[in-house]
C-alpha cells in the first residue's frame, strides 16, 4: 500500500512569518510529486509538479524542494499572508502513468 | 478561460436514492479523473478516463458507483442506492495530456454529497 504522509496536520502562524511543511513518499520507483493548494469553497489549485531529484520550484512567495532518494519534499512559504490560509496537499502516482495518491494535507492558518 | 465545472455544488439525498454528479472538464482536455474526499482525508482516486475510454476504475468503492464519459467530454458519476458512508466531497479534475502521473490536473470545486 502506498502511503503519502504530510506533516504537520495543521499549522497556525502569524502574518509575516515564514513556514514550511513536509510531504513524505516511498523513495523507490519515483515518477513525480505534485503540490496543490485548496482554499475553502474553492477548487484545488495546482502549485508544482516536480519530477527530478534536487528540483526546486518557485511561485511568488511559495517554493518547493524535492529529494527523491530519501523520499521527501518541502513546501516553503516566505512572509505568510492571510490569503495563504488553505490546505496544502501533496500527491504521488503509485506507479508510472497512473493516477495520484494524495496525502491528508497540511491545514495552514495565517493570523493577521 | 473556463475552468472545470461541477454540478450540483451541493446535493442532499435520502438513503437509498440514486444521485448523478456532473463534471464539465476544460475544453480539449483528454484525461478526466474523479476523486472522493471524506472528512479529514485527502482526495481518494475513484476512476479515470482518456477521452471516452475508462482506463482505470479500481478506486470505485462498490458496484453502486458508475461513471461514464460517452463523448469524451462531459462525465457523470452515478451512485445508486446511496448509503450514509457515501457522504463526501466528489472532485473532478481534467488534464490536457495522457500522462496521468506527471500532467498537471485542474480541479473543479467539487460536489458535496450528504446522505441522510
Amino acid at each position: 500500500i502506498l502511503n503519502v504522509e504530510q506533516s504537520p496536520q495543521s499549522l497556525h502562524v502569524q502574518e509575516g512569518d515564514s513556514t514550511n511543511f513536509t510531504c513524505s513518499f516511498p523513495s523507490s520507483n519515483f515518477y513525480a510529486l505534485h503540490w496543490y493548494r485548496w482554499e475553502t469553497a474553492k477548487s484545488p489549485e495546482a502549485l508544482f509538479v516536480m519530477t527530478l531529484n534536487g528540483d526546486e520550484k518557485k511561485k511568488g512567495r511559495i517554493s518547493a524542494t524535492l529529494n527523491t532518494k530519501e523520499g521527501y519534499s518541502y513546501l516553503y512559504i516566505k512572509g505568510s499572508q492571510p490569503e495563504d490560509s488553505a490546505t496544502y496537499l501533496c500527491a504521488f502516482p503509485y506507479s508510472g502513468n497512473t493516477p495520484l495518491v494524495f496525502g491528508k494535507g497540511t491545514r495552514l492558518s495565517v493570523i493577521a | 478561460g473556463a475552468g472545470v465545472s461541477q454540478s450540483p455544488r451541493y446535493k442532499v439525498a435520502k438513503r437509498g436514492q440514486d444521485v448523478a454528479l456532473r463534471c464539465d472538464p476544460i475544453s480539449g482536455h483528454v484525461s478526466l479523473f474523479w476523486y472522493q474526499q471524506a472528512l479529514g482525508q485527502g482526495p481518494e482516486f475513484l476512476t479515470y478516463f482518456q477521452n471516452e475510454a475508462q482506463l482505470d476504475k479500481s478506486g470505485l468503492p462498490s458496484d453502486r458507483f458508475f461513471a461514464e464519459r460517452p463523448e469524451g467530454s462531459v462525465s457523470t458519476l452515478k451512485i445508486q442506492r446511496t448509503q450514509q458512508e457515501d457522504s463526501a466531497v466528489y472532485l473532478c479534475a481534467s488534464s490536457l495530456g495522457v500522462a496521468a502521473s506527471t500532467d498537471t490536473q485542474y480541479f473543479g470545486p467539487g460536489t458535496r454529497l450528504t446522505v441522510l
